[in-house]
């Protein structure tokens, strides 16, 4: 099935650095969401975007929703070991639709 | 108050049978969402139901099939299972707005 293009795949950093990934895709979203998902759980929301350039941060992270639609970028700053795990872009075409996931970006943080 | 919550929360299965999966969305969610995630994979989308109805099927066989009752709980059907059919299988619930809140996942293993 169509998934959206996340990069990196995977990061390894050292606590305290920041950290940037983004996603791409080649189709129009509504609505961008970050998701970061643990071993073994179900992901776990972290922001939603709504807007075209649109700039929203929850503690660390902050996120953008692209101007064209077609992106989304998340940040994470000042990283801490509690931070590993897959992260996970998606979009959402209409209000209340299916979800369209990235591949996912493995955060390592090497205390 | 209590999140989305799915049971069982592992399975064995044996080829060619069938599988059952519940989901208990959030309190006052009236819209369950069902995707499948093969390991080192971002969710794949499978079924869509709000109050009871069907609202968006994703690219599976006929072999899944699932509902949503009066309580807008939900089930999840695989039938005939293949071996590929092993991989986490993800409820969602969401309100009105476009945030989708994920369950711990059923980890189902075909053999």
């Amino acid at each position: 099935g169509q998934q959206l293009n996340q990069s990196p795949q995977s990061m390894f950093i050292q606590e305290g650095e920041d950290v940037s990934m983004n996603c791409t895709s080649s189709s129009i979203f509504n609505t961008w969401l970050w998701y970061k998902q643990d071993p073994g759980e179900g992901p776990v929301l972290l922001i939603a975007l709504y807007k075209a350039g649109e700039l929203t941060s929850n503690g660390r992270l902050t996120a953008q929703f692209g101007i064209t639609r077609k992106d989304s970028f998340l940040n994470i700053s000042a990283s801490i070991p509690s931070d590993v795990g897959i992260y996970f872009c998606a979009g959402q075409r209409t209000s209340g639709s299916r979800l369209t996931f990235g591949e996912g970006t493995q955060l390592t943080v090497n205390p | 108050d209590a999140g989305v919550t799915q049971s069982p929360t592992h399975l064995i299965k044996t080829r060619g049978q069938h599988v059952t999966l519940r989901c208990s969305p959030i309190s006052g969610h009236k819209s369950v969402s069902w995707y499948q995630q093969v390991l080192g994979q971002g969710p794949q989308f499978i079924f869509q139901y709000y109050e009871k109805e069907e609202r968006g099927r994703g690219n599976f066989p006929d072999r899944f099939s699932a509902r949503q009752f009066p309580n807008y709980s939900s089930e999840l059907n695989v039938n005939a299972l293949l071996l590929g059919d092993s991989a986490l299988y993800l409820c969602a619930s969401s309100s009105k707005s476009d945030e989708q809140y994920f369950g711990p996942g059923t980890r189902l293993t075909v053999t």
